[in-house]
């Protein structure tokens, strides 16, 4: 069974400053990662995704990760944040199964000080 | 293009009574999915189909039946409610040429009393 630990359950920043919140997950084969943001009362929007190929991905918003197979790693990092950023973040994985099921972590709340 | 619509947004139900989430995607996706996200859990899955015409359990799916009435709607019934059942839950779907792309619903609040 696949699994995700989301290391930094709360993170504050202040604003500019860099951000990089931890993922690991736990599967042996190939997997599709996730990056999902849910801002205050809203849905969860997909912030970026690695498939294949070049491991470091660009998404919305300044947001990129970089894909570490060897650690089993999928950190998301931002070198300057704003206070718009605050948000739950959720790192998801999956690696298999006839629908492609999701495995969300458990997810950290970012909390950006104007 | 609505993408994934959910009703109702919020609901209060007593404990035993039932009601049914509705989900609808405009996306001609072929997989759909329940999630309910709790505090300090993430987003955890409770039913699934995978195409029109087959559903599948999830990690929590007790307490929990699924409809995939077609290939836009998907509902999800609770026949007993009770408090543990408080959560909010969302909708996904998923298609195209990478499906495994989620695309999520607005949530439906839940308060079970």
């Amino acid at each position: 069974a696949q699994s995700v630990s989301q290391h930094n359950h709360h993170v504050i920043l202040s604003e500019a400053a860099s951000l990089e919140l931890g993922c690991n997950y736990s599967y042996g084969g190939t997997v599709n990662l996730f990056w999902y943001v849910q801002y205050p009362g809203q849905h969860l929007q997909l912030l970026l995704k690695y498939f294949s190929g070049d491991p470091l991905v660009k998404g919305i918003k300044g947001f990129e990760a970089e894909f570490i197979k060897s650690k089993f790693s999928f950190n998301l990092r931002k070198p300057s944040v704003q206070w718009s950023d605050t948000a739950e973040y959720f790192c998801a994985v999956n690696g298999g199964g006839s629908a492609r099921q999701l495995t969300f972590g458990s997810g950290t709340q970012l909390t950006v000080l104007p | 293009n609505a993408g994934v619509t959910q009703t109702p947004k919020f609901q209060v139900l007593k404990t035993g009574q039932s009601m049914t989430l509705q989900c609808a995607q405009d996306m001609n996706h072929n997989s759909m999915y329940w999630y309910r996200q709790d505090p300090g859990m993430g987003l955890r899955l409770i039913y699934y189909s995978a195409s029109e015409g087959t559903t599948d359990k999830g990690e929590v799916p007790n307490g929990y039946n699924v409809s995939r009435l077609n290939k836009r709607e998907f509902s999800l019934r609770l026949e007993s409610a009770a408090p543990s059942q408080t959560s909010v839950y969302f909708c996904a779907s998923s298609g195209g040429p990478r499906y495994e792309t989620q695309y999520f619903g607005p949530g439906t609040r839940l308060l079970v009393l």
